[in-house]
């Protein structure tokens, strides 16, 4: 089943606003990657986060990883239309070797 | 670079035949994964492949095996099909820059498979 659970599963958003989506393990990660999925599209990487308290910015996203790894968000300032889509974060622990597991999602609805 | 492809794009089945999917990954790309994606479980690790060798099985019943060629590409194959195996199989593939783990992974289109 699922181990990394994220919230909201929905949020609709007016352009502009500001959007967070959750992550949480009940286990440590060794590292946590983050995808973002069109409609009828793939995932598609966004970052990966590997240091504990780690923040990383890519223009209008935030992104942090708890000081615990065991949570991480993504956070959008002043979101666009372009920005729908479902958010993915996807975690790795130590000792699961070589899988990801991804949270269910937050798709995130955006109207002008 | 040529991205990561999976044939068929599309593939309609009845229940308890089985079918093979297949993926080439991102030239360099040793290291494939597969994951089954529906609406109501999302995106869930099926296994992961380098070098020919099965690094690590998700939580899925034996009827859901793969295998990886020399060349890298590789292939999944699901037996006596049931109602509930209908999902988006995804297949990536990435570099294995991170020591213990999964770097970057690089999704193809996936295949829609459909049982009825």
């Amino acid at each position: 089943g699922q181990q990394v659970m994220q919230i909201p599963q929905y949020q609709h958003v007016q352009e502009g606003e500001d959007f967070t989506t959750y992550c949480n393990s009940s286990t440590t990660l060794s590292n946590i990657q983050w995808y973002k999925q069109r409609p009828g599209g793939h995932p598609v990487f966004l970052i990966q986060l590997v240091k504990s308290g780690e923040v990383k910015k890519q223009k209008r996203l935030t992104f942090q990883f708890g000081e615990a790894k065991k949570n991480s968000s993504l956070h959008i300032t002043a979101t666009q239309t372009t920005d729908v889509g479902t958010y993915f974060c996807a975690g790795q622990r130590s000792n699961s070797g070589y899988a990801l597991n991804f949270g269910k999602g937050t798709s995130l609805l955006v109207t002008p | 670079k040529a991205g990561v492809t999976q044939t068929p794009r599309y593939l309609i089945k009845t229940r308890g035949q089985q079918v093979t999917l297949s993926c080439s990954p991102i030239s360099g790309h040793r290291s494939v994964s597969w994951y089954q994606q529906t609406p109501g479980q999302g995106l869930q690790f099926l296994f992961e492949y380098f070098s020919e060798t099965q690094r690590n099985k998700g939580n899925f019943p034996g009827r859901f095996s793969g295998r990886q060629f020399s060349n890298s590409r590789s292939e999944m194959n699901v037996s006596t099909l049931e109602l509930g195996d209908s999902a988006l199989y995804l297949c990536a593939s990435s570099l294995t820059l991170l020591a213990g783990g999964l770097n970057e992974q690089f999704f193809g289109p996936g295949t829609r498979l459909t049982v009825l």
